[in-house]
């Protein structure tokens, strides 16, 4: 079965606001990466964490790897943060990536 | 500038024919990978390589084969096409292959087989 399972598939904000996307591991995972799909459909980096939490500018990423999961925070949402996120574990110990389905945000003004 | 090129972008195929999908890293990474995202599936791992060697190979069909001629370069060489290959392929590379390595991404070659 699915062993990242991403929330929400989408989700609207308006310009200023705020939330939160998920994953949730159905096994141990070693490391998560999150990444956003800009509208030329390359993949961006954000965030890679073994545990704890980062942060950058408008976005705080967390990952608990006992607890199977990892948040992305996304705080003061602009209209250049539309696009697909994507977060994306490890377990193996041999960095193959599995991907959880995608969060389509859309910030409207 | 980009760091992993991909070519080409875009690719018609057709069906039983064979192309080879390009990607070279400037990242001075030892570690490349190839994943794969069908429609409305979420991208899927296939390949591994490290210091131009196969280490993992998660695809089923032998029609699906990378090629490493030098160091900072993966090409995909997939024979005989099927329409179920339409997909868009992303090459990834890191530091080295074990956990603790970020990996980085391409930006794809949507591959479609007519």
């Amino acid at each position: 079965g699915d062993q990242v399972e991403q929330s929400p598939s989408a989700l609207s904000l308006h310009e200023g606001t705020g939330s939160a996307l998920r994953c949730n591991f159905t096994t141990t995972m070693r490391a998560v990466q999150w990444f956003r799909k800009n509208s030329r459909g390359s993949l961006i980096n954000l965030f890679y964490l073994a545990s704890g939490t980062k942060e950058n500018g408008r976005l705080k990423s967390a990952f608990d790897s006992k607890e199977r999961y990892s948040t992305l925070h996304i705080r003061d949402a602009q209209l250049e943060d539309s696009g697909t996120y994507f977060c994306a574990a490890e377990n193996s110990g041999y960095n193959k990536l599995t991907f959880g389905k995608g969060t389509v945000l859309l910030v409207s003004p | 500038d980009p760091k992993i090129i991909q070519k080409p972008k875009y690719l018609v195929a057709v069906t039983g024919s064979e192309k080879i999908l390009i990607c070279e890293q400037y990242l001075g990474h030892n570690a490349m990978y190839w994943y794969r995202q069908s429609a409305k599936k979420p991208l899927e791992f296939m390949f591994s390589y490290s210091y131009q060697k196969l280490m993992d190979n998660q695809t089923a069909s032998s029609r699906f084969q990378p090629q490493s001629s030098k160091k900072n370069h993966l090409d995909l060489q997939i024979t005989a096409l099927k329409p179920d290959d339409s997909a868009t392929y992303f090459c990834a590379s890191s530091q080295e292959r074990d956990w603790g390595n970020e990996q980085y991404f391409g930006p794809g070659t949507r591959l479609t087989v007519l």
